[in-house]
């Protein structure tokens, strides 16, 4: 039962370029949609979030994008470094205050290149 | 910056022993989760716990899991019969008005 879908499991770009992320979701009832970066052996690190009364938030170099009608999210990164090496997941969840769960999808390694 | 801090790092153990997860969530947050990550796999939630309560769980959190509060700072997963299916990451978080934190996760091999 894959509601949320990261159908790209792996991307590799070049230093100062732009990175794009894609996800995709099922499940219409989602309302709050998140990024996290993860490095091997390290729990996930909050990125980036957007709630779907917008269809874009930025914060510095990440930006994402959400197409509610066609339920699609991207995160883009702008430019691209070495540092951010690292699976990147999607994550969604019908949020009801500060208890609310979250729905992966299977990430997305990202690999810059010097 | 507050952190979650998950205790053991790596946890070896043999099948059908029980092994206890623990967590120190970030003190003002109310609000505390498993989930797990089999190798190669999505990050899946397992269970929430909110005033000494689960409040949601998932269908892989059966019998054989339990979370506990035994204090006011530590949060614990429990499994009581390890199963080789059972070897994953296991990351702990805790929501306050920022949002999630996650901790660094224990890995449990089950040999």
């Amino acid at each position: 039962d894959q509601q949320v879908k990261q159908n790209s499991p792996s991307l590799s770009v070049q230093e100062g370029r732009i990175s794009i992320l894609n996800c995709d979701y099922t499940n219409s009832m989602f309302d709050y949609f998140l990024w996290y970066k993860k490095y091997p052996a390290e729990g996930p690190t909050f990125l980036i979030s957007i709630s779907s009364i917008k269809d874009k938030n930025e914060d510095g170099r990440f930006t994402v994008f959400l197409n509610k009608s066609a339920k699609h999210l991207s995160l883009h990164i702008v430019p691209s470094q070495p540092g951010d090496s690292a699976v990147y997941f999607c994550a969604a969840s019908v949020r009801g205050g500060s208890n609310y769960k979250l729905t992966f999808g299977k990430g997305t390694l990202l690999t810059v290149n010097p | 910056e507050p952190e979650v801090t998950q205790t053991p790092s790596h946890q070896v153990t043999q099948m059908g022993q029980e092994v206890i997860l623990r967590c120190v969530p970030i003190s003002n947050h109310l609000y505390f989760y498993w989930y797990r990550q089999i190798l190669g796999q999505k990050v899946e939630f397992l269970v929430s716990f909110y005033n000494n309560e689960i409040s949601e769980k998932s269908e892989i959190f059966d019998d054989q899991f339990s979370v506990e509060r035994p204090d006011g700072s530590n949060f614990t997963l429990k499994i009581r019969s390890t199963k080789l299916e059972d070897s994953a990451m296991y990351f702990c978080a805790s929501t306050g008005l920022t949002g999630y934190t996650f901790g660094s996760g224990t890995r449990l091999t089950v040999v």
